[in-house]
């Protein structure tokens, strides 16, 4: 099974500033998706943003985009601006091109201060 | 929302008691999950199924089991609650094995064990 490491339990950041969150993973493959999901409080999960490994250009969607190293295996989620509704659990999650399962990490709480 | 529906969205039951969980999607996706979420593992696969009566283990699989008839309902059965299995579960659909798929969850169920 693939692991996915999230090695922040919690991050914090000032309402309107930027935040990282870290996300490794272990495979072997070449062609694999990653996403992050987000869990506010109402714990419904959320898609946030999601990337191909084949594809060099990193993902974007509006104030989140993220920093894809495949060589280090490497997937962190960077929010811009950050707002009081981004206040939530954040999950890294790996699949690989053909796989059935999803594999995730174990999440990244983050708290935005106002 | 994409149309999942898990039910019972809340449920207090004692060591020993079978207890099932439903999942309804009106997506008529191929693919669902169960998974389990607690603190400290992130979310983890108990079982899946890509087609009525086909079903597979995820990895923890152990002290469940799961049934799909029909194609929008996905029960996953607790033949003897133990505390250990005190967690939130959350249902999923996917459209398809391949390609950048997602996962879209329900709202989760909270099942407590005493």
């Amino acid at each position: 099974a693939q692991t996915v490491t999230q090695s922040q339990p919690e991050m914090s950041v000032q309402e309107a500033e930027t935040v990282t969150l870290s996300c490794t993973y272990d495979t072997s493959e070449s062609d694999y998706y990653l996403f992050w999901y987000k869990q506010p409080p109402s714990r419904q999960m959320i898609l946030v943003i999601r990337q191909e490994a084949y594809k060099q250009q990193n993902a974007t969607e509006n104030r989140f985009s993220v920093n894809f190293q495949k060589a280090a295996k490497s997937f962190s989620l960077k929010i811009s601006d950050s707002q009081l509704g981004d206040a939530a659990m954040y999950f890294c999650a790996y699949r690989s091109y053909t796989g059935n399962q999803f594999y995730f990490g174990t999440g990244t709480s983050l708290t935005v201060i106002p | 929302d994409a149309g999942i529906t898990q039910s019972p969205r809340h449920k207090v039951t004692e060591t020993g008691t079978p207890v099932t969980l439903r999942c309804h999607q009106t997506e008529n996706h191929r693919y669902m999950y169960w998974y389990r979420q607690d603190p400290g593992h992130g979310l983890r696969l108990i079982h899946y199924s890509y087609g009525v009566k086909d079903t597979d283990k995820g990895e923890v699989s152990d002290g469940y089991s799961v049934s799909r008839s029909k194609t929008e309902d996905f029960l996953l059965t607790l033949e003897s609650a133990t505390s250990s299995q005190t967690s939130v579960y959350f249902c999923a659909i996917s459209s398809s094995w391949t390609g950048a798929n997602v996962l879209t969850f329900g709202a989760g169920s909270r099942l407590t064990v005493l």
